[in-house]
């Protein structure tokens, strides 16, 4: 089945900077790819996704990349604010439709 | 424009006891799926349904949970004879017939805390 790997498992960024998050999967198969973010107590919210068919999105300040050949994607989000401060969470979605998540990164944005 | 319900939102059992989790789907969706979630640990996939059909259940254990989606009403989680370990948070996700339109986003609600003491 499909694996996802997620890294870093802690990020701590100064505000205004950027940050980067990222994830391998085994399914060569796999082609969606959502982001989530979750605060604490909260449930995840999707906040940007991409198709296989295509390399990058972008969204405001946030943007993912997908390198196919690579089997990776990653989260870009830029001039961070303190209320990005989350656990972010990477997933794949497989031929089987349903999602594979990592094990997520907590963000956290210091004023 | 209501989203992804889940009832209830807290639930304590006693060991022994069931526990049943509800989710109704966001307007529109005919598609629903269960995840656990461990204490700081990413979501585990556990089920996929659809109305009166089950179409994935390689994430549930073998004993003790079932999962339906009636014609009519919410999506339930069942856990019979609660044990410690299966104190988690609960989410639900809804969506389109995956495919549809090209859309393949899965909405999650706001999750049901199970405790068992």
């Amino acid at each position: 089945g499909e694996n996802v790997e997620q890294h870093p498992s802690t990020l701590s960024v100064q505000e205004g900077d950027s940050a980067v998050i990222k994830c391998t999967y085994s399914d060569s198969a796999s082609n969606y790819f959502p982001w989530y973010k979750q605060e604490l107590g909260k449930r995840p919210q999707l906040i940007i996704d991409i198709r296989s068919n295509v390399g990058e999105k972008k969204d405001q300040r946030i943007a993912v990349t997908l390198n196919k050949t690579a089997k990776h994607f990653s989260l870009h989000i830029t001039e961070t604010q303190p209320e990005d401060s989350a656990v972010y969470f990477c997933a794949a979605k497989g031929s089987n439709y349903k999602l594979t998540f990592g094990k997520g990164t907590l963000l956290t944005v210091n004023p | 424009n209501a989203g992804v319900m889940q009832n209830p939102r807290h639930l304590v059992r006693r060991r022994g006891q069931e526990a049943r989790l509800r989710c109704s789907p966001m307007k529109g969706h005919s598609h629903v799926y269960w995840y656990r979630q461990l204490p700081e640990e990413g979501l585990k996939f556990m089920v996929y349904l659809q109305k009166e059909n089950i179409i994935d259940e390689s994430g549930m254990p073998k004993e003790r949970f079932s999962a339906e989606f009636p014609k009519e009403g919410p999506s339930i989680l069942r856990i019979q004879q609660v044990v410690r370990g299966d104190s988690a948070a609960y989410f639900c996700a809804s969506s389109f017939a995956p495919g549809t339109g090209g859309s393949y986003e899965q909405y999650f609600g706001p999750g049901t805390r199970l405790t068992v003491t």
